[in-house]
Order: structure tokens, then sequence, then C-alpha cells
């Protein structure tokens, strides 16, 4: 069965300052995704970035990036430059297999302090 | 168009009505998702079409009904439900229902409340 874990249900970080988000997975799959999808309150989820298990070059949008460690099976988000904007529950998500059902981790809720 | 709404944004219903929740995108996308969030909750996946066929229901109860008439639409049906079923309904789609195609957009839902 595939698992996702966010281990940090809050975080703050300083406007403009750098955080990491951790999540960490399971999947008995060769063949699968991961994702970061942020949530801002009251608004649509979105897609913030997708990293395939069989490329091994971390994924980077922008000001975002992960480190995947796939040995580790470890998927973090590291957010630099935080903005204002970024404040959202962030979620972790994974997808592969027969079913390929997208299968979130609980969340973490980052807080964007002025 | 990289846009998925749903309407109505908001919904009040009594145990006793029927309503229906209405899902549209024009991407293209053949597969398409229902998904039920409680607050401060992932989203749990109730509904999976492709190609416009029901591929995956997660023993969801039979009062949520869903259907999809055509490529771009997805409906759920709601009748009798219980003040449990309360919540931020999300509709999302995919280019197809296979691996490579697994970003999903999703829409804004619509916050149901049962009383």
């Amino acid at each position: 069965a595939q698992t996702v874990t966010q281990s940090q249900p809050e975080m703050s970080v300083q406007e403009a300052e750098t955080v990491t988000l951790s999540c960490t997975y399971d999947t008995s799959e060769s063949d699968y995704y991961l994702f970061w999808y942020k949530q801002p309150p009251s608004r649509q989820m979105i897609l913030v970035i997708r990293q395939e298990a069989y490329k091994q070059q971390n994924a980077t949008e922008n000001r975002f990036s992960v480190n995947f460690q796939k040995a580790a099976k470890s998927f973090s988000l590291k957010i630099s430059d935080s903005q204002l904007g970024d404040a959202a529950m962030y979620f972790c998500a994974n997808s592969g297999g027969a079913t390929n059902k997208l299968i979130f981790g609980t969340g973490t809720l980052l807080a964007v302090q002025p | 168009d990289t846009e998925v709404t749903q309407t109505p944004k908001h919904l009040v219903m009594g145990m006793t009505n029927k309503k229906s929740l209405k899902c549209e995108q024009h991407m293209g996308h053949r597969a398409m998702y229902w998904y039920k969030q409680k607050a401060k909750k992932p989203p749990e996946l109730m509904f999976v079409y492709s190609y416009e066929k029901l591929s995956i229901n997660e023993s969801v109860p039979s009062r949520f009904s869903p259907e999809c008439p055509n490529s771009s639409l997805l409906n759920l049906h709601l009748h009798a439900l219980q003040p449990e079923d309360s919540a931020l309904y999300l509709c999302a789609s995919s280019q197809a229902w296979a691996i490579q195609y697994n970003e999903q957009f999703f829409g804004p839902g619509t916050r149901l409340t049962v009383l």
C-alpha cells in the first residue's frame, strides 16, 4: 500500500527567508510520481511541483525546489525567498501503480510572517 | 483554458433534499474525479471517471450518485444526505487516467452544509 507522511502539521517562516517542508512516502511501485500541492485558505488547490521517480534530477519551479532522496523515500519542498502569498496548506502526494490514485499526506500549514 | 469550474460555490441542504453539484472543464481531459475534503484534512477520493465511464468508486454511500454526461461535464447528485456529509467537494481532471498523465487540475470546490 502507498502511504505519504508529513510530520510537520504547521510551519512558520519570515518573509524573504527559506523554509523546507518534509515528506516521506512508502510505495512498492517502481514507476511513480510525487507532487506538492498548495491550497491557500478558501482558494483553489494548485500543483506546485512534480517529480518523476525515474528522474534523478530534482525538480525546480522558480522559487520552489525539491530534494528527492529515492533510497530514503524522502521528498522535501524548499521554498526560497518566501512571500506572503505562499501562506497555505501544502500537501505532498504520491501516485502510481495499477490504480494510479493520488495519495495525499496530512498536510503542512505554512504561515509567512511579514 | 486551464480551468476547472464548479457550481454552486456554496450549498445548504436539508437531509430530505435532492441537489446536484456540477463540474466542468474544457481542457480536453478524459479523466475526472470527485473528492471530499473535511477542514484541515487532505482530499479523499470518491469517484474516478475515465472516458466517461466510472472506473473507481471508493465505496461511497449510494446517497452520492455521480454522472458523467460527456467528456467535459461531471455531476454529483446528492440525496438524503447526513450532517456528517458536510464538507468541501472538489472536482479535478487530468489528461487521462494513466500514470504519465496524472497531473490533476482542481476546481475551487463546493462548500456543502447539510442541516
